[in-house]
Formats: structure tokens, sequence, C-alpha cells
């Protein structure tokens, strides 16, 4: 596709449990990013890949939030045991480098409710 | 990065134009002014950036004066499909690539 596609596009899931949300970039973009919007917190930043590799994972919010990223292409955020307060908006983007005046390409987003 | 500060909502009527600015009093050499639209249910989206003066595309201007310490989003004649979450962000230049969101301002359009 042309823009950025996210998976699933809704996801419920029982306390406790693990999720993982998939992220699909546009296609050549080397630089991808997972973001976080819930009511109570506005948009903030979890993590920045360039390439396959995470230099600042400095905005993931425990060690349960873990994310990869495979032949600078397709990326996996997992949650573990999942907490009601993991219920949000999980964004992702891309961008063709990773300069900070770069565009972002935002998909529409996975919203998980942790219930 | 310059903290920015932005009306929390906006009210206009079909056809007018909409001016909505940003304050951000501490932006530095290095730091740019990028805009972002976002839907209900859809995530961000790119508007424009400027570094001063003015700058246009086929969606909106942006004005920025000369001291840089405010900027404003121009919106020609806004229809229904304006109504979203406006965002003005700062964005340094070879630095931080993090997008940093305040809490935008809301515009509706009304018929």
């Amino acid at each position: 596709g042309a823009g950025v596609s996210q998976s699933p596009s809704n996801k419920v899931t029982e306390k406790g449990k693990d999720v993982e949300l998939r992220c699909d970039p546009i296609s050549g973009h080397t630089a991808l990013y997972w973001y976080r919007q819930s009511l109570g917190q506005g948009l903030e930043f979890l993590i920045y890949f360039q390439g396959n590799s995470a230099p600042d994972k400095s905005g993931l919010p425990s060690d349960r939030f873990s994310a990869e990223r495979t032949g600078e292409s397709v990326s996996t955020l997992t949650i573990q045991r999942t907490q009601q307060e993991d219920s949000a908006v999980y964004l992702c983007a891309s961008s063709r480098d990773y300069q900070s005046t770069d565009t972002q390409y935002f998909g529409p987003g996975t919203r998980l409710t942790v219930l | 990065l310059a903290k920015t500060t932005q009306p929390i909502s906006m009210d206009s009527y079909e056809g007018q134009e909409v001016n909505i600015t940003c304050s951000h009093n501490n932006i530095a050499t290095n730091d740019y002014i990028t805009w972002y639209q976002q839907f209900p249910s859809q995530g961000p989206r790119f508007i424009i950036q400027g570094y001063k003066t003015k700058v246009t595309n086929e969606v909106a201007s942006l004005f920025i004066p000369a001291d840089r310490k405010s900027s404003t989003l121009s919106l020609p004649r806004v229809s229904l499909s304006d109504t979203a979450v406006y965002y003005c962000l700062v964005v340094r230049r070879d630095s931080s690539y993090k997008l940093i969101f305040g809490s935008g301002t809301r515009l509706l359009v009304r018929p």
C-alpha cells in the first residue's frame, strides 16, 4: 500500500496477557517511530528505529514494553503482562530518513483496550 | 526544545479563513516550526513546515514573523472536513527526531 499500515486496528485483551502490535511502514522508509496516544497523556513518543536498530528507547514506559524491526521493514511492538493503564491508541510512523525535519507519515493506529 | 502554546479550541464557519496562532518564545536558531493535523480515529498528518517569513502549499499557509517567537497557521475557506485537531511543533534540525506534541487546537467548523 501507499501509506503506513497497522494491525490489528482494535485489540481487546485481559489484564496480564501479552499483546503484539504490528506496523508496516512506507516502502523504502528507513526510520520508524512508535507513539502512544491516550486521553490523559496526549500523544507521546515511545521508540525510534533507524534501520533495524533502536538508538532511542527512552519513551518506553516500562520493561514490559519492547519493540523490534526486521529487514528494515515491519516492526512489532510487544507489551507483556498488560495493565489497564496500557489502554491507548498506539501509532506508528515512518519517514524517508532519520533527519529531524523529514515528514513523519502516521498509520491509523491500533486501539488497545485492557480489561 | 521550545515549548509551544496554542489555543485549546476554536470555532469557525464554512468558507471562512481560520488563523491558528502558536507561541514558541524559546525557539532556537536550528529550530523549524511544523504543523500536523489529526482527524478522529486517524494518525496525525503533516500540513506544513517553515523556518521564517511565509510558506504556502496547497493546503495552508504558515506565517512566521522575524523574531520567530510565534507562528500562524492559516487555513483559507475552511470546510466541514477541516474539523480536526491542529498541532504546532518545534523540530530541531539534525537533532531531535522524535516529535513532541502538545495539546493541540481543536478546530470545529460549523455549517
